[in-house]
């Protein structure tokens, strides 16, 4: 089956700062790629996605990158704010609509 | 349009019980799929469900089954609680069976004792 490994489990920087999170997957089948933020206590949240057809996408502040050839995938997030603190999730499914998810990243930015 | 709902929020159950939870999804959405998160595991996939059909199965015993309704509304059941079983259960819904985008509800708090 598919195994997505996530890094760093932890990663803390200054407000302002940008923040990279890394993934990688083994299924080369997957081809949707969605993240994912959890704040404490609360539902996750879809933030950004991509699939296999798409190299990068961006949204604001967030972008995704994706290398099919290396099989792996990384949310940039740019000039964080507190309020971006949270688990950050990443996700593969492919072949067998069976999501994946990697074990998360706490992001904790200081003011 | 409403999230996704799931009820009861908490839960709190003794070893060999069993548990339903419910889960309604957003309006016209048809696959509903379950997730256990726990500190050590992180989140897992249990099953998905589509046209109340179950179209995908995670890596579970037997105990952890579920229905779809014909309204879309799902349940998961959990039979013969283990202590193992505490964990945040987590509901997603989706427009269909691989069509990626999932909106999860806040989740059921089930403390098994």
């Amino acid at each position: 089956g598919e195994n997505v490994e996530q890094h760093p489990s932890t990663l803390s920087v200054q407000e302002g700062d940008s923040a990279v999170i890394k993934c990688t997957y083994s299924d080369s089948a997957s081809n949707y790629f969605p993240w994912y933020k959890q704040e404490l206590g609360k539902r996750p949240q879809l933030i950004i996605d991509i699939r296999s057809n798409v190299g990068e996408k961006k949204d604001q502040r967030i972008a995704v990158t994706l290398n099919k050839t290396a099989k792996h995938f990384s949310l940039h997030i740019t000039e964080t704010q507190p309020e971006d603190s949270a688990v950050y999730f990443c996700a593969a499914s492919g072949g067998s609509y069976i999501p994946t998810f990697g074990r998360g990243t706490s992001l904790i930015v200081h003011p | 349009k409403a999230g996704v709902t799931q009820t009861p929020r908490y839960l709190i159950k003794t070893r060999g019980q069993q548990v339903t939870l419910s889960c309604s999804p957003i309006s016209g959405h048809r696959s509903v799929s379950w997730y256990q998160q726990t500190p050590g595991q992180g989140l897992q996939f249990l099953f998905e469900y589509f046209s109340e059909t179950q179209r995908n199965k995670g890596n579970f015993p037997g105990r952890f089954s579920g229905r779809q309704f014909s309204n879309s509304r799902s349940e998961m059941n959990v039979s013969t609680l283990e202590l193992g079983d505490s964990a945040l259960y987590l509901c997603a819904s989706s427009l269909g069976v691989g069509l990626g985008e999932q909106y999860f509800g806040p989740g059921t708090r089930l403390t098994v004792t």
